[in-house]
């Protein structure tokens, strides 16, 4: 079954707005990364998050982590539309394996 | 420093034939991973391979399978070939059990 889950499956937003995705999980985590496909290509790495971090930045983009709601949200600031993409989050199951949730499909609108 | 290399990029197979995909990972990185990503069931692990070893296999049949080679190259092969096969088949380095280095995959059509 599939560890993380996205939330809302599409997002639809203007240019200039921010875009906020979330991602839920089952089980204990050693970290949680956020990843970008834009169609049909490979996945590209945003930002990973520990799991004893609570916040992190990395320029247009903020993580949260809430371990004890086993939640992750994902913010896009002043979106463009060259941020239209498909956004994953994925958990590291201690060292088993990667699980990628469904991920939420956002089209920015010029 | 080269990207993640899948080849080849597009093929067309038809059922009950064999494939082999190809994925040359980034140079230095030991670990390769494998995942199969459809409309229906999203990315789902295949398995992972570090140092000609397979660490970790998801749960898909054993038509499925993989090898790494020495300098960290891995294929994958599906036998038999199904319909629910046809997929974007990822590959993807690590240098170690962290960020994922993705290629730009592999599309993989069964008639």
């Amino acid at each position: 079954s599939q560890q993380g889950e996205e939330d809302p499956q599409a997002l639809s937003i203007q240019e200039g707005e921010n875009a906020t995705m979330n991602c839920s999980y089952k089980t204990s985590i050693n970290n949680l990364q956020w990843y970008r496909q834009n169609s049909g290509r490979g996945l590209v790495h945003l930002i990973l998050i520990r799991s004893n971090e609570r916040e992190k930045h990395s320029g247009r983009l903020r993580v949260t982590l809430d371990t004890s709601k086993k939640s992750s949200s994902l913010l896009i600031t002043a979106s463009r539309a060259a941020d239209t993409a498909s956004y994953f989050c994925a958990t590291d199951n201690y060292g088993q394996n990667f699980v990628f949730g469904p991920g939420t499909r956002l089209s920015v609108l010029p | 420093k080269a990207g993640v290399t899948q080849t080849p990029r597009y093929l067309i197979k038809t059922r009950g034939q064999q494939v082999t995909l190809s994925c040359s990972p980034i140079s230095g990185h030991r670990s390769v991973s494998w995942y199969q990503q459809t409309p229906g069931q999203g990315l789902q692990f295949l398995f992972e391979y570090f140092s000609e070893t397979q660490r970790n296999k998801g749960n898909f049949p054993g038509r499925f399978s993989g090898r790494q080679f020495s300098n960290s190259r891995s294929e994958m092969n599906v036998s038999t070939l199904e319909l629910g096969d046809s997929a974007l088949y990822l590959c993807a380095s690590s240098l170690v059990f962290g960020e994922l280095f993705f290629g730009e995959g592999s599309r993989l059509t069964v008639l």
